[in-house]
């Protein structure tokens, strides 16, 4: 149940077209959910992130699309250029179990490549 | 831009060989947590601390792991005898806002191999 499943595992973009990485939670306890970036040898950093009382939020090229519902979100990215080379990992938040503290449970991540 | 740094970069041990991984969070976080990933695979939630004491830890975190915030800066992860399944990339990270939408911050990791 704590689980995040997170699709696909691998993607082939060609530079300018739209990539799109899925995820998934049962845990309705999961309250935020961040998406993070990740370059090879250096740790994940936020990328964007959205609350689930929110069906959508843009940051420039990159969007979260929210589905409470479906207990299901998304992120595209619009135009993507090489430098978007990257794994993303989907992510929930839930309160630890003292509920003194959050913590992140992650995807298994989405190895992302954009082709020029 | 403050960042959370990490020592060592990559530290190579041979089985039961007891580890410490340092951190040092950025210097006005107040939560601390530790997340490994095993190569190729998903960043694991490891332990989270909180006002001096572990707010929760996952399976992983069996007796062989501790953690330890020896004084007002480092943070650190000690693994008392090291398995070959212990090997993985090893990251701490800080967030200062006690509310869900803090940010969490990574260091670049720690490297660790078992042979």
């Amino acid at each position: 149940q704590q689980q995040v499943k997170q699709s696909p595992q691998s993607l082939i973009v060609q530079k300018g077209g739209i990539s799109i990485i899925n995820c998934a939670y049962e845990n309705t306890a999961f309250d935020y959910f961040p998406w993070y970036q990740q370059f090879p040898g250096k740790g994940p950093a936020l990328l964007i992130a959205i609350r689930p009382d929110v069906s959508e939020k843009k940051e420039g090229r990159f969007t979260i699309s929210f589905n409470k519902s479906a207990k299901q979100f998304s992120l595209h990215i619009m135009d993507s250029q090489p430098g978007d080379s990257a794994t993303y990992f989907c992510a929930a938040l839930s309160s630890t179990s003292g509920g003194s503290n959050y913590k992140l449970t992650f995807g298994k991540g989405t190895l992302l490549t954009v082709n020029p | 831009e403050p960042e959370v740094t990490q020592t060592p970069s990559h530290q190579v041990t041979q089985m039961g060989q007891e580890v410490i991984l340092r951190c040092v969070p950025i210097s006005n976080h107040l939560y601390f947590y530790w997340y490994r990933q095993i190569l190729g695979q998903k960043v694991e939630f490891l332990v989270s601390f909180y006002n001096n004491e572990i707010s929760e830890k996952s399976e992983i975190f069996d007796d062989q792991f501790s953690v330890e915030r020896p004084d007002g800066s480092n943070f650190t992860l000690k693994i008392r005898s090291t398995k070959l399944e212990d090997s993985a990339m090893y990251f701490c990270a800080s967030r200062r806002l006690a509310g869900r939408t803090g940010e969490l911050f990574f260091g670049e990791g720690s490297r660790l191999t078992v042979l």
